[in-house]
């Protein structure tokens, strides 16, 4: 089935040490999207692209990177994780159109820093 | 500020009751409504509204939405236990730009 496919589920780094979330889609959608969620929180977007035009939101860290190689990939890198940023990662896509602009889910990479 | 505010922030039911979820929002350059539903894994998509008094029904869960008083409401009649879950709704302004509210967390007991 077409899908969002997040990768790792869970993913333990430690302070300071660089680490890389990937999304892909089966989907062939132009549009994918980067949230951070924490415990009892909304999602929060960090940055989205539309095809390889990429939108960084303003309170969006430094610390947080995104790379689109293609269509179907996305990746999420953190530089210098601090304790904080340990949240729930979800990856989402979507194919506006006039009339739906829906966005898929995947099903979240679960970030823990030690 | 561009907001999305949802109430109650929890509620527990019992199976049978109808629950009524509420969204309001102030969002420039406003484009559509969305509600998801969210349990222990991403959010799945519910309903998304543009346009007032135009209820989208599925099921036994509808909505609505009012754009001159900035609002939407979730209804869930003869709730289940399978309707536990945190109800997120998200607004869409500006192109691909969305904001959701913090939810509201529904518990349904047997």
């Amino acid at each position: 089935d077409a899908m969002v496919i997040q990768n790792p589920r869970y993913q333990v780094t430690q302070f300071g040490k660089p680490v890389t979330l990937s999304c892909s889609q089966t989907l062939n959608h132009n549009v994918m999207y980067w949230y951070q969620q924490k415990s009892s929180q909304a999602p929060k977007l960090l940055f989205h692209y539309y095809d390889k035009d990429f939108n960084n939101e303003a309170d969006t860290p430094d610390n947080f990177q995104s790379r689109r190689p293609n269509t179907s990939f996305c990746f999420l890198d953190i530089r210098s994780p601090g304790l904080g940023d340990a949240a729930m990662y979800l990856c989402a896509t979507s194919s506006p159109t006039w009339y739906s602009y829906e966005q898929y889910f995947g099903p979240g990479t679960r970030l823990t820093v030690t | 500020e561009d907001k999305v505010v949802q109430s109650p922030l929890s509620l527990v039911v019992h199976e049978g009751d109808t629950v009524t979820l509420n969204c309001s929002y102030e969002v420039t350059n406003f484009r559509s409504l969305l509600w998801y539903k969210q349990e222990k894994k991403a959010p799945t998509f519910l309903f998304m509204l543009t346009s007032s008094g135009i209820e989208k029904k599925s099921g036994r869960l509808s909505s609505i939405l009012d754009k001159k008083e900035l609002f939407s409401i979730l209804n869930i009649t003869a709730t289940q236990t399978g309707d536990s879950a945190i109800y997120l709704c998200a607004v869409q302004f500006t192109g691909n730009q969305f904001y959701f509210g913090t939810g509201t967390s529904l518990t349904v007991i047997p």
